[in-house]
């Protein structure tokens, strides 16, 4: 069965450090997701890209936080200058096209995030 | 603004107990509401999504529900096992391409 794979499983990075976690979606899937989850709370959407840009944005996903697809099989999270609150374990996600809520978002296993 | 709520936060049964997990949320307008499983330190599992205009799904062991008038959901296993130990989340997809998501219920079952 397809997967959306992520990497890397677990990441520990200083307070200030730069940081990508990279997403590899379901082959055909056109719209892809980030979402957090800090431990012991709900998981929060960050981020949507269609089309090669931006479609939506939540108010966590400020000038820190960027997104890229650099190629047609990877997706990036880069967060510029990590900070403690930025701990947390990132989930990407994909769907195909179609109507909107027609189709099941598929979620990789995560990355987790621990800033010192 | 859309709020999930799930009830309840916990819940621990013995094995072959049926239960049922609930989940209400505000705004009734939605496109999808969708129920996924996480183990700990895992990601999110899908287990059912119901469309808007249907009342409910089935996969196996697991039912469910949609009340979109009175803004509730339901989830119910049928003959637990402990293998089902896990955190049930339930997702509102508004059409907004995010998905809204409760606290989830963690479900310990006893072997």
């Amino acid at each position: 069965e397809p997967e959306v794979t992520q990497t890397p499983s677990h990441q520990v990075t200083q307070m200030g450090q730069e940081v990508i976690l990279r997403c590899v979606p379901i082959s055909n899937h056109l719209y892809f997701y980030w979402y957090r989850q800090i431990l012991g709370q709900k998981v929060e959407f960050l981020v949507s890209f269609y089309n090669n840009e931006i479609s939506e944005k939540s108010e966590i996903f400020d000038d820190q936080f960027s997104v890229e697809r650099p190629d047609g099989s990877n997706f990036t999270l880069k967060i510029r200058s990590t900070k403690l609150e930025d701990s947390a374990m990132y989930f990407c996600a994909s769907r195909p096209q179609g109507a909107p809520g027609a189709n099941v978002l598929t979620f990789g296993a995560g990355s987790r995030l621990t800033v010192l | 603004k859309q709020e999930v709520t799930q009830i309840p936060a916990a819940l621990s049964v013995p094995e072959g107990e049926n239960l049922v997990l609930n989940c209400s949320f505000t705004d009734s307008a939605i496109y999808n509401l969708q129920w996924f499983r996480q183990d700990p330190g895992k990601g999110l599992t899908s287990l059912l999504l119901i469309q808007s205009s249907q009342r409910e799904q089935t996969s196996g062991r697991l039912n469910a529900s949609l009340d979109k008038s009175s803004g509730r959901s339901t989830l119910y296993i049928a003959a637990s096992q402990p293998g089902d130990s896990a955190t049930y989340l339930c997702a509102l997809d508004t059409g907004r391409r995010a998905l809204t998501f409760g606290s989830g219920t963690r479900l310990q079952v006893q072997p």
